[in-house]
Parts: structure tokens; sequence; C-alpha cells
């Protein structure tokens, strides 16, 4: 079955400090990998999706990039955070045909 | 472009009493509807979905959505809601051959008074 891995669950970092927050799939291949952030209060904002390795696209200009060094695994990353950067950040993958996300279980960031 | 609402940013309910929480969609063909479940500090679960066919989709966890077109709405209901359903509703709007992601509504907390 497939199942999807995000680490850490907490992160606190000091403004100016580099990021980087990994999602892992498991038990399928060639997924649409996304992630999204959710501020406190809000919705979910879609930062940036990936069809394939090395293929990232961008939803918002912001902070932080995206990278997929490997087929099923999706890194999120900044040189240097901000403290609008603090929110919760959740990977999530489509499968080939499917219709509905699997989301992780989610980091949440804090910056201080 | 696509967009949802979700009226009720808040809602409480009694345990035990009936649930319905709105959602609206705006979209420009026929469209992939889900609603979402997000318990606190945790990831989303998906509740239930409608592509085609019956508008009446019956979820895990008790919850039902009705599909109306003529209205623009996925409804989400519960006929009698448990104290651990209190959590972070969202609904959803997709298509498959739109672009790579989907549109998420705000989000409706639920809160279940004992």
């Amino acid at each position: 079955s497939q199942t999807i891995h995000q680490w850490p669950a907490t992160l606190v970092q000091p403004v100016g400090s580099p990021l980087s927050l990994e999602c892992t799939v498991e038990g399928t291949s060639n997924p649409n990998l996304y992630w999204y952030r959710q501020a406190a209060g809000r919705g979910l904002q879609l930062l940036f999706y990936s069809v394939g390795i090395g293929q990232i696209s961008s939803e918002v200009p912001q902070n932080l990039s995206a990278s997929r060094p490997q087929d099923r695994q999706f890194i999120l990353s900044s040189k240097k955070l901000l403290l609008s950067d603090s929110g919760f950040y959740l990977c999530a993958w489509r499968g080939t045909g499917q219709y509905g996300y699997t989301f992780g279980s989610g980091t949440r960031l804090t910056v201080v | 472009a696509q967009s949802v609402t979700q009226p009720d940013i808040h809602i409480t309910v009694s345990e035990g009493a009936s649930l319905e929480l709105r959602c609206n969609y705006s979209y420009g063909a026929t469209p992939y509807l889900f609603w979402y479940v997000q318990s606190p500090g945790q990831g989303l679960q998906l509740l239930l979905k409608y592509f085609s066919g019956d508008t009446l989709v019956q979820g895990i966890k008790g919850f039902e959505a009705e599909f109306k077109r003529s209205q623009s709405s996925f409804n989400l209901r519960k006929p009698s809601v448990h104290w651990s359903d209190a959590a972070e509703y969202f609904c959803a709007v997709g298509d498959y051959n739109y672009g790579q992601n989907f549109v998420f509504g705000p989000g409706t907390r639920l809160s279940v008074l004992p």
C-alpha cells in the first residue's frame, strides 16, 4: 500500500536560518507531489508541485524553494527563514489517474 | 478561475445533533469535488469525493455529501455528530485535466459540545 512520510513533525528555527523539510512516498511510482502551507486560521495554499524528477512548478513567489532529487522524494527548502514562513506545511501526492490527494501528517514550523 | 467558498468559519453543535457544512464552488466545467477532515496538528484525510453519477455520495465516518449542480453546492452532512468529529473540514474542487492542483476552501472548524 502507498504511504507518505513527512518529517520533522515540529520545528523551531531562528530567523535567517536555513530550512529543509523532507517528504517521501512509498508504494507508488511517478507520483505527482505537492507542498502546501496552512497559515494559522487560514486555508491551504499551494506552494509547489512536481510531476517528475527535477520538475518543479511554483505557484506563488516566496522565500522558499523545492526540489525533487528522486522519484518519490520532495524537499522544501529555504536559505534564510523569515518570520512569515511560520505555518503548517503539508506534503501530498496523487497517483496517475487518481483524482484525490493523500496528505502527509504535516510539519509545524515556527520561526522565532 | 475556479474557487471554493465555505460560508461558515466555525460551527458548534451538540453531540448527537445533526450537522451540515456548506460548500459552494465556482467552476467552468463539471467539477470533481472533495471533502477532507483535519484533526488538530494532523494532515488531511479524505472523507468522500464526487466525480459523476449518483449525486449523493457516502464517505467514511458516517458522512455523506450531496452534489447540487443548480446550486453549485456540495454540502457535507452527518445525522448524528460524535465528539470525535471535532476538527476542521475542507471542501476542495479539482479537475484532472486542469493543471495539477486543486482549490481548497478556507475550511470550517467544527466544535462539538458534550
